[in-house]
């Protein structure tokens, strides 16, 4: 057990509906990224916050939202699905910039039918 | 932008053989990781390198980094079972107090019995 927790773990959903995807991290963990993993596109880097601030982007659709909240946990917004946002969302924590280490949650499974 | 190969893209070997999964950069590498992640669940850490020749071992799994060659190699010895997942690399492209971590398309390894 990582210590990060993702709700839900699977969502199953319609073309042009949005949803929110939420990441508790550690407790004590000031960073949050997200990662959408796909078949054919692997492990891409969405963005990261640190502290309630966004501090890298990666390459999120501008379809696609996120912040991270005063208690430290973080949503992803998911708005306008497309078939090919079908794809595991993983949040993953860390204790502090240049940690290193990142704690990965069991991800959000999404189909988008 | 920076981007990761993995090699091989799947393996099978037998339980007991050693195997090595390589991992190259297309830039310059300022920290590279390895995790481990089993089919669809979150990612495990594996080891973290920084420096250039730098190499760890963690129970039968070691890892080194060839910064002039912008590679690093994951070896498992005496392979079992438990070993079996996929195998990513990453790296932070901005070396920026590892922020940011991209990841390699990862390495499926299978280990018959």
């Amino acid at each position: 057990d990582s210590g990060v927790t993702q709700t839900p773990k699977h969502l199953i959903t319609a073309t042009g509906q949005r949803v929110t995807l939420r990441c508790s991290p550690r407790s004590g963990d000031l960073s949050v990224y997200w990662y959408q993993q796909s078949l054919d596109q692997g492990l891409q880097f969405l963005i990261q916050y640190y502290n309630g601030e966004e501090r890298a982007k990666g390459n999120i659709l501008e379809r696609f939202s996120a912040q991270q909240f005063p208690d430290l946990h973080s949503e992803l917004n998911l708005s306008s699905l497309e078939l090919g946002d079908s794809a595991l969302y993983f949040c993953a924590s860390s204790g502090e910039l240049g940690a290193g280490e990142l704690f990965f949650g069991e991800g959000s499974r999404l189909t988008v039918l | 932008s920076q981007e990761l190969e993995q090699s091989p893209q799947s393996l099978i070997v037998q339980e007991g053989k050693n195997l090595t999964i390589n991992c190259t950069s297309s830039k310059t590498l300022y920290g590279l990781y390895w995790y481990k992640q089993k089919y669809g669940e979150g990612l495990i850490f594996l080891m973290m390198l920084q420096k250039g020749g730098e190499e760890k071992s963690h129970e039968k799994i070691t890892a080194k980094l060839d910064e002039k060659k912008q590679q690093s190699s994951l070896h498992i010895t005496a392979s079992q079972p438990s070993h079996a997942g996929i195998y990513l690399c990453g790296a932070d492209p901005l070396k920026t107090s590892y922020d940011k971590v991209i990841f390699g398309p990862g390495t499926s390894l299978s280990v018959i019995p």
